[in-house]
């Protein structure tokens, strides 16, 4: 079964605190590894994604770790604001182009 | 903003009702998928396709059909809806080859069975 576990399921951090989203997987062919951001009646869309030949990628606020032999990646939001707050979901998938197989949502909310 | 519109926005309807969920991008993607999302849940696969006139069932089993007759339009059908159909119904589409795996979604339809 391709699975991808997502953990916590809800997260309340204070303006200007480090977020920390871990996210799990079992298959080892999974090659993309995206996360999305999903605000109340909206679709999700792309926040930042990595391939597995890279440790780490940041962009601005946002940074994804990897640890490859764990099968571990994680999300950080770093300085988060009340803005941030929405769903977000890690994803992953086989050859780049094949099925996006997503974790099960961490809720943030970022308290002023 | 991406370029996927879907329509209804919200709909509520009786059981045993034929429903058509419209989902149209302007990208030129060749890629679609539906996927069904319960409120803060994560999201199902139920269908996807790769081009036109090619269409494939998802991860989630699901009772409702698709079509991809043009490029750009992937319509999903609901012969005679029923109260466990109600959820959020996102579509989405990604281009294919070096472009990597990114999935641009529509707002949901969010449909309510009574």
């Amino acid at each position: 079964q391709q699975q991808v576990k997502q953990s916590p399921q809800s997260l309340i951090v204070q303006k200007g605190g480090i977020s920390i989203i871990n996210c799990a997987y079992e298959n080892t062919a999974f090659d993309y590894f995206p996360w999305y951001q999903q605000f109340p009646g909206k679709g999700p869309a792309l926040l930042i994604a990595i391939r597995p030949d890279v440790s780490e990628k940041k962009e601005g606020r946002f940074t994804i770790s990897f640890n490859k032999s764990a099968k571990q990646f994680s999300l950080h939001i770093m300085d988060s604001q009340p803005g941030d707050s929405a769903t977000y979901f890690c994803a992953a998938s086989v050859n780049q182009g094949g099925k996006l197989i997503f974790g099960q949502g961490t809720e943030l909310s970022v308290k002023p | 903003e991406a370029d996927i519109y879907q329509t209804p926005r919200y709909l509520v309807i009786g059981t045993g009702k034929k429903i058509t969920l419209e989902c149209s991008q302007t990208m030129g993607h060749d890629k679609m998928y539906w996927y069904q999302q319960d409120p803060g849940m994560e999201l199902h696969l139920i269908h996807y396709s790769y081009g036109v006139n090619s269409t494939e069932k998802g991860d989630l089993s699901s009772e409702s059909t698709v079509s991809r007759i043009r490029t750009e339009h992937f319509p999903l059908t609901l012969e005679s809806a029923r109260p466990s159909h109600t959820s959020q119904y996102l579509c989405a589409s990604s281009a294919s080859g070096s472009m990597g795996n990114e999935q641009f979604f529509g707002p949901g339809t969010r449909l309510t069975v009574l």
